[in-house]
């Protein structure tokens, strides 16, 4: 099994600050025949449940903010927001989906 | 735009079985490019994938919940359904079922329902 692990457990950003959160899984999830990386992230805010924010490690949602990226290939990923704002305040969880589906065991992200 | 509503007991009973029910609306179940997959949050955890669905039947389980989970579906009432048997406290969570491209990662997700194993 693929096992997800991200880091830091959770952190701490001013108003308008950058905030990165990294996502390392056990094996590859670069699908060679394709050159795809198998990687979403999701946000998942107080009482609701998650919602995608990125898929294929780097390509947004239609309707996420341009301030939510997704980097990294291979077996290390990184979501960044880059000038945080009060209603990014959420749990954030990477998943792979290269072989059937594992998450990350999340991020929380608060206002410093 | 399609929904999805996660119905079943909010209270289940030590060593029985937790049975939900996921009802689809504002689209197909047969739709040819989607899955169908169970997903459960402990209370103050992170997320578990349960088991994953095609509407011709094909299943897939997490290996760690496959000997106690049963994943199905109703193409006539447009659901699909979990069963876990031989339920224990570690069962309880919010369980979520949700729309599954045909790659895996998940595009519509329901608003979950809490299960509470206790006697």
């Amino acid at each position: 099994d693929i096992v997800m692990t991200q880091s830091p457990d959770s952190l701490a950003v001013s108003l308008g600050e950058r905030a990165t959160i990294n996502c390392k899984s056990s094996q590859s999830l670069l699908y060679k025949s394709d050159n795809k990386n198998y990687l979403a992230w999701y946000q998942q805010k107080l009482g609701q449940p998650p919602q995608l924010l990125i898929y294929w490690a780097s390509i947004r949602e239609s309707g996420v903010p341009d301030r939510f990226s997704g980097s990294g290939s291979g077996t290390d990923f990184t979501l960044t927001i880059s000038s945080l704002q009060p209603e990014d305040v959420a749990v954030y969880y990477c998943q792979q989906y290269y072989s059937n589906l594992a998450f990350g065991g999340g991020t929380r992200v608060e206002i410093k | 735009q399609m929904q999805l509503q996660e119905s079943g007991p909010g209270l289940v009973k030590p060593s029985e079985t937790l049975s939900l029910t996921c009802s689809v609306s504002g689209g197909s179940i047969t739709s040819s490019s989607d899955y169908w997959g169970w997903i459960r949050q402990p209370p103050g955890k992170g997320l578990e994938w349960i088991a994953t669905i095609y509407y011709s039947g094909n299943t897939y389980y997490n290996l760690s919940l496959k000997s106690r989970v049963t994943i199905s579906v109703d193409t006539s009432k447009n659901q699909f359904s979990l069963k876990v048997t031989s339920v224990t406290a570690a069962d309880t969570a919010v369980y979520y079922c949700a729309r599954l491209t045909h790659y895996y990662y998940i595009e519509v997700w329901g608003r979950g329902t809490t299960v509470t194993v206790s006697s």
